[in-house]
């Protein structure tokens, strides 16, 4: 298997602008994460899906970001309008749920926002 | 809220040193997790910890589980230069489903 795949691997964008993160899981993963990284906050759990229904979303910092599965192979995490403070890696991370524990994460997109 | 502390923040030794690192709560997690994670990767888990006691090895690594299930520690036996990373714990929700990630230790060994 590839493992969980993300796009793109790094992204520059201006203030204001929209962007938008790619993952698709491993196959047969039942549960998908999207964390953000930094040096201050450290990893933390945005929101995660069961079966491509959102399940806990109350780590999105704001309404300005959104994320959907609209199928069990791919989910997006959307940033509108995008803020410097935005700034971090994003990673996704797939699982087969409680029966295992173990997360498998991408490599992670590198967002900069100027 | 479940917070996990980790301990020390940065860690920079030399080759062949032994070293602790440890992931403190104030809440009790019904298993804990220590993942490794390197530049430019995601974090890879390295072992599962799930009963109070509990103490599982990993070659020169050595994980210990508390007895309440709070607390643990990583303990690294002979350091070499591959052993550099961003070691993070994480302990799972009630629901065993998400995972609560402490801040890391970033550690660093020189030959």
């Amino acid at each position: 298997d590839a493992g969980v795949i993300q796009s793109p691997r790094h992204e520059v964008t201006e203030m204001g602008q929209e962007v938008t993160l790619r993952c698709k899981p491993i196959s047969g993963h039942d549960y998908l994460f999207w964390y953000r990284q930094t040096m201050m906050r450290g990893l933390e759990l945005l929101i995660y899906f069961n079966n491509n229904v959102p399940i806990d979303d109350s780590g999105m910092p704001e309404d300005r970001f959104s994320a959907k599965m609209p199928n069990a192979s791919f989910s997006t995490l959307k940033i509108q309008p995008s803020e410097p403070r935005d700034s971090a890696v994003y990673f996704c991370a797939s699982s087969l749920g409680p029966s295992s524990g173990e997360q498998f994460f991408g490599p992670g997109t590198r967002l900069t926002v100027l | 809220t479940q917070l996990l502390e980790q301990s020390p923040q940065f860690l920079s030794i030399q080759e062949g040193e032994n070293l602790t690192v440890y992931c403190n709560s104030s809440s009790v997690f019904s298993s804990l997790q220590w993942y490794r994670q390197e530049p430019g990767e995601g974090p890879v888990l390295l072992v599962t910890v799930v009963t109070g006691g509990e103490v599982k090895k990993l070659k020169r690594l050595t994980f210990q589980f508390g007895d309440a299930r709070k607390d643990s520690s990583l303990h690294i036996t002979a350091a070499q230069p591959g052993d550099t990373g961003l070691y993070l714990c994480a302990g799972a929700n009630q629901a065993g489903t998400a995972l609560i990630f402490g801040k890391g230790t970033t550690l660093s060994v020189s030959s």
